[in-house]
């Protein structure tokens, strides 16, 4: 079945540094979304990018679809402590089903 | 309007029992789906129902079932509890063909197995 990939597992910035995460599916996906889980919360939608080689922003953050629609990052510029959270892809496949990624946690140190 | 509600929030239940977990979606949202959350797997499908049908399902055993209502509140139920089925169970509820709103998640009903 369909897997979604993501790294890293686990990142620790300084407040202000700026902040990567990469998703890699094995298969071609319709669409990717973003959501944000706050630590003790449940995930929220951020995006959702349909067209290879999308490039979205909002604020702070640039979300892009890779060329071959299996690969999507999701970049912060300089992070605030409000930015603190598990950022998760996830992949729409022909079926509809909304394939998770493994999560990047993102840390800030004031 | 109101979110996507999940009952109970918290639930402690002993090996070898049943347990059903409830969820209402927004208002006009047609399919829900089922998340199992845990630390060491992330978010885990388990199954979504459009118009009170099955249409994904994911790869868990035949011990975890759900089911939608006309109204599209689903519930699911995990029959022969184990340990390893303590987790954050979620559900989203979304409208099919508008993804650009994505999924709105519930709150979450953490299981805990004793």
């Amino acid at each position: 079945g369909q897997q979604v990939m993501q790294i890293p597992q686990y990142q620790h910035v300084q407040e202000g540094e700026d902040f990567t995460t990469y998703c890699n599916s094995s298969t071609t996906l319709s669409n990717i979304q973003w959501y944000k889980q706050r630590p003790g919360g449940h995930p929220v939608f951020l995006i959702q990018l349909v067209k290879s080689g999308e490039v979205k922003k909002q604020k702070r953050l640039t979300f892009q679809f890779g060329e071959a629609k299996k690969n999507s990052s999701l970049h912060i510029t300089a992070t605030q402590t409000t930015d603190v959270g598990t950022y998760f892809c996830a992949g729409l496949d022909g079926n509809e089903k909304l394939t998770f990624g493994t999560g990047t946690r993102l840390t800030i140190i004031p | 309007k109101a979110g996507v509600t999940q009952t109970p929030r918290y639930l402690i239940k002993t090996r070898g029992q049943q347990v059903t977990l409830s969820c209402s979606p927004i208002s006009g949202h047609r399919s829900v789906s089922w998340y199992q959350q845990t630390p060491g797997q992330g978010l885990q499908f388990l199954f979504e129902y459009f118009s009170e049908t099955q249409r994904n399902k994911g790869n868990f055993p035949g011990r975890f079932s759900g089911r939608q209502f006309s109204n599209s509140r689903s519930e699911m139920n995990v029959s022969t509890l184990e340990l390893g089925d303590s987790a954050l169970y979620l559900c989203a509820s979304s409208i099919p063909g508008q993804e650009d709103y994505g999924y709105t998640f519930g709150s979450g009903t953490r299981l805990t197995v004793v």
